[in-house]
């Protein structure tokens, strides 16, 4: 069974990079898929940020592509997200994923992880 | 970007009552479009994908239909473990969208 936890600080200054670590349990990411970061502000939807093949593959959220960076290490069966100069509209649940491929797309999530929370603020 | 508009944004419901909640896509995304169930402080579920296969274990009232920019998500016979908020997500493109969501409350 695939599991997928997020970890990373809770709290972030603006102005900084927040960076945020997916570890996955049950499933080698070198053998294939998509991973991928969604976040839900507060009360608010779901936004897709950027998905990568363990290949190394990477597609970002154009809205967020210039201060965005997605990598994977397989070594440690993680893949990680980070988003520079962040700002308080970065405040968000943050979630990993792994894509699910089905009916002719791969652009499906699941399994998710719990999600963390990350807060901007001074 | 493809954007996604749910409606209604928010509905009240009855146990036993059937639900039909409805995706917009500003342009075709074909069958690619998926939905998923999520409740306060948890993750979102992946319920439905190619607008009408259902995820492993998801139980039968869930189903879905529609194709090119219009869909809809129905729920037959609402449970109590039915009450959330329900997202589309199209999956034709990059970058992926959400919908905005429709939470279903109890009457």
């Amino acid at each position: 069974q695939v599991q997928l936890q997020e970890s990373g600080p809770g709290l972030v200054k603006p102005s900084e990079t927040l960076s945020l670590t997916c570890t996955v349990s049950g499933y080698s990411i070198s053998t294939d898929y998509f991973w991928g970061w969604i976040r839900q502000p507060p009360g608010k939807g779901l936004e897709w940020i950027a998905s990568m093949y363990h290949s190394g593959s990477t597609y970002y959220n154009p809205s967020l592509k210039s201060r965005v960076t997605m990598s994977v290490d397989p070594s440690k069966n993680q893949f990680s997200l980070n988003l520079s100069s962040v700002t308080a509209a970065d405040t968000a649940m943050y979630f990993c994923a792994r894509t699910y491929c089905g009916g002719g797309s791969c652009n499906w999530f699941d399994p998710w992880g719990q999600g963390t929370l990350v807060t901007v603020s001074s | 970007d493809i954007q996604m508009t749910q409606s209604p944004s928010s509905m009240s419901a009855s146990v036993g009552d059937t639900v039909t909640i409805t995706c917009r896509a500003s342009q075709g995304v074909s069958s690619w479009l998926a939905w998923y169930q999520q409740k306060p402080g948890k993750a979102p579920k992946f319920l439905i994908y190619a607008t009408s296969t259902l995820q492993s274990g998801v139980p039968s009232r869930f189903s879905g239909s529609g194709s090119g920019t219009d869909f809809t998500l129905t729920i037959s016979s609402l449970q109590p473990e039915d009450f959330a908020t329900y997202y589309c997500q199209q999956g034709s493109s990059f970058p992926l969208t959400f919908g905005g969501g429709t939470k279903v409350e109890i009457k």
